[in-house]
Order: structure tokens, then sequence, then C-alpha cells
């Protein structure tokens, strides 16, 4: 059955550096989202990406993140420089209809 | 600021008990109610989506129910088994936002003791 993989599972980096956090999603799917939890909060939605650009991101979404899709089959979330805050559970989504299927998450330390 | 309530939050019933939890979404502009049943260390797996005022579906013991004029929605488990222990997440979809765009409750954690 088609699922939504993402890597790494787990994440640990220091404050101040970048990281890549990288899906690859169903492979029909024309939707792809970014979501992130962080302990003991709600799962919070980031960015919705459709043909190639971004179609709506949330106010978490500021200018140290970006999303891209380098070849037509990864999509990748990059943080610039991390915060301490920007540890979570970072969770891929894709779509092809008004359901969306997720990844397993990676879960970012900031340390 | 749309905001999404499930309640309770936390569940412990025993093997054989039937039982249910809400979710609550604003009724306006609505699209579409998911609930997603979400294991530790695995990705949340989409268990409904449902669109319609009225809708009831089933899967197995599962089933939901929808009401968009007032504003919610009830997950029901039929004989509960340990394997149904997880975070049933409930999400609302609006009108506005874009496709997947959905907006999370926390969650209701169940516990089913053998």
């Amino acid at each position: 059955e088609p699922e939504v993989t993402q890597t790494p599972s787990h994440q640990v980096t220091q404050m101040g550096q970048e990281v890549i956090l990288r899906c690859v999603p169903i492979s029909n799917h024309l939707y792809f989202y970014w979501y992130r939890q962080i302990l003991g909060q709600k799962v919070e939605f980031l960015v919705s990406f459709y043909n190639n650009e971004i179609s709506e991101k949330s106010e978490i979404f500021d200018d140290q993140f970006s999303v891209e899709r380098p070849d037509g089959s990864n999509f990748t979330l990059k943080i610039r420089s991390t915060k301490l805050e920007d540890s979570a559970m970072y969770f891929c989504a894709s779509s092809v209809d008004i359901e969306a299927f997720f990844g397993q998450g990676t879960r970012l330390t900031v340390v | 600021i749309l905001n999404v309530e499930q309640s309770p939050q936390s569940l412990h019933v025993q093997e054989g008990d039937s039982t249910n939890f809400t979710c609550s979404f604003p009724s306006s502009n609505f699209y579409a109610l998911h609930w997603y049943r979400w294991e530790t260390a695995k990705s949340p797996e989409a268990l409904f989506v449902m669109t319609l005022n009225g809708d009831e579906k089933k899967k197995g013991r599962i089933s939901a129910t929808l009401n968009t004029k007032e504003g919610y929605s009830y997950l029901y488990i039929k004989g509960s088994q340990p394997e149904d222990s997880a975070t049933y997440l409930c999400a609302f979809g609006n009108y506005g936002g874009s496709q997947g765009n959905l907006i999370f409750g926390k969650g209701t954690k169940l516990s089913v003791k053998p």
C-alpha cells in the first residue's frame, strides 16, 4: 500500500544550525503539507504546497522556514537557524482529494 | 481564530465496553471533518472523512456521525479491544483554507484494559 515516508525519524541539532527534513509523498498525489506537534500540544498546520509553489502557510511558517520539491519525488522542509522552540514532531502529508495521508514523522530535538 | 475541541482528553475503558468521544468545530464555512487514529511512533491513520450534514460512516466496530449545523461529530467504538488503544484526532477543513489545511483538535487518548 502506498505510504508517505519521512527521513530521518529522529534528528538532534544544535541551536542555530540548519536542518532539512525530508518526505517522499505518495506518487500520484498533488498536494503536500507539513504539520508539527510540539510535545503535549495540538498538531499545527505549517504549510501547503501545490503546483510547485506554496498555496497557504500559517503564522508559524516564518522566514526561517522554506519548502522545496527539488526532484519531483522529494518534498523537503528546511529550517534555516533552529531555535529551541522548534523542537517538535514534524509530519509530512500528501493528498489527491480531500483526504490527507501522513508520514510517520520526524522528531526534531534542538539542543 | 478557528478552534477544534475534543472531549474527553483521555479515556480508560475495559475490554468489551462501548465508548464515544466528541469533536466540536466551527459551524461556519464547513468543508470536511476528518477522524484519524494515531498510535505512538506511527503515522496518523485516516479513519473517516465526512462532508455532509447527517453523514454517518462505519468501519468495523468504529462509526462516526456528523452535525455541521451545530458543529459536532461523534466517534463511537463498540466493544472496545486493547488494540483500539490510541489517540483519536479530529480535524476540521474549512472553505477559505487550501485543500488539506486541516485544523486539529488535541485528540482523545483511549486506553483499553484487557
